[in-house]
């Protein structure tokens, strides 16, 4: 079963936009939710992360948003610029647990 | 120097072969992984290993078989290539094994005809 879901499949952005990216996940034992970057031909990036016991972190023009109690959480990239062209990941982890378990990925196409 | 190195880049072959993937690793990481990407992305755990111990196996064909020398390598070997083989794999490590903070290799795409 998918228990990270992630939307949308696809996504494009004009240069200078916001990108949002949402992932939302089934199991309340997970207590790590990474976003991976992924660029063509190349294999996915730790790009950020949070824990459960924050509502949000920011990292330059990347941040993750994070809501528990609707078990969801969503990443925007202000000022999106061609560079960031790539297929995004959320991912989520336990600490009793040996694995990410990743959503399904979004291509994220941003045109100049 | 890279991090996670996989070898070889591509590997085109014909259905009914065997074929091998290395992974090397020198970030000194205990725990590795191989992930199959399908045409789709999606990104699929296949199997982990700690510390040269099998910690994850996936449900995947027994024709797959992972192999870790020491705890800086481990390679994937396949056995009676199938069409639905083709595929893009990557191998990873990370420090802990509870796999949070993965850092990938750049990927085998594997083509079978």
């Amino acid at each position: 079963q998918q228990q990270v879901k992630q939307s949308p499949q696809s996504l494009i952005v004009q240069k200078g936009g916001i990108s949002i990216i949402n992932c939302a996940y089934e199991n309340t034992a997970f207590d790590y939710f990474p976003w991976y970057q992924q660029f063509p031909g190349k294999g996915p990036a730790l790009l950020i992360a949070i824990r459960p016991d924050v509502s949000e972190k920011k990292e330059g023009r990347f941040t993750i948003s994070f809501n528990k109690s609707a078990k969801q959480f969503s990443l925007h990239i202000m000022d999106s610029q061609p560079g960031d062209s790539a297929t995004y990941f959320c991912a989520a982890s336990k600490t009793s647990g040996s694995r990410l378990t990743f959503g399904e990925g979004t291509q994220l196409t941003v045109n100049p | 120097d890279t991090a996670v190195s996989q070898t070889p880049k591509y590997l085109v072959t014909q259905m009914g072969n065997d074929k091998s993937i290395k992974c090397e690793q020198n970030l000194g990481h205990d725990t590795m992984y191989w992930y199959k990407q399908d045409s789709k992305k999606f990104l699929k755990i296949m199997f982990s290993y700690n510390n040269k111990e099998l910690i994850i196996n996936e449900t995947v064909p027994n024709r797959f078989s992972p192999k870790s020398p020491d705890k800086a390598h481990l390679n994937l070997h396949i056995n009676s290539l199938e069409l639905g083989d083709s595929a893009v794999y990557f191998c990873a490590s990370s420090q802990d094994h509870g796999g949070r903070r993965q850092y990938f290799g750049p990927g085998t795409r594997l083509t079978v005809t």
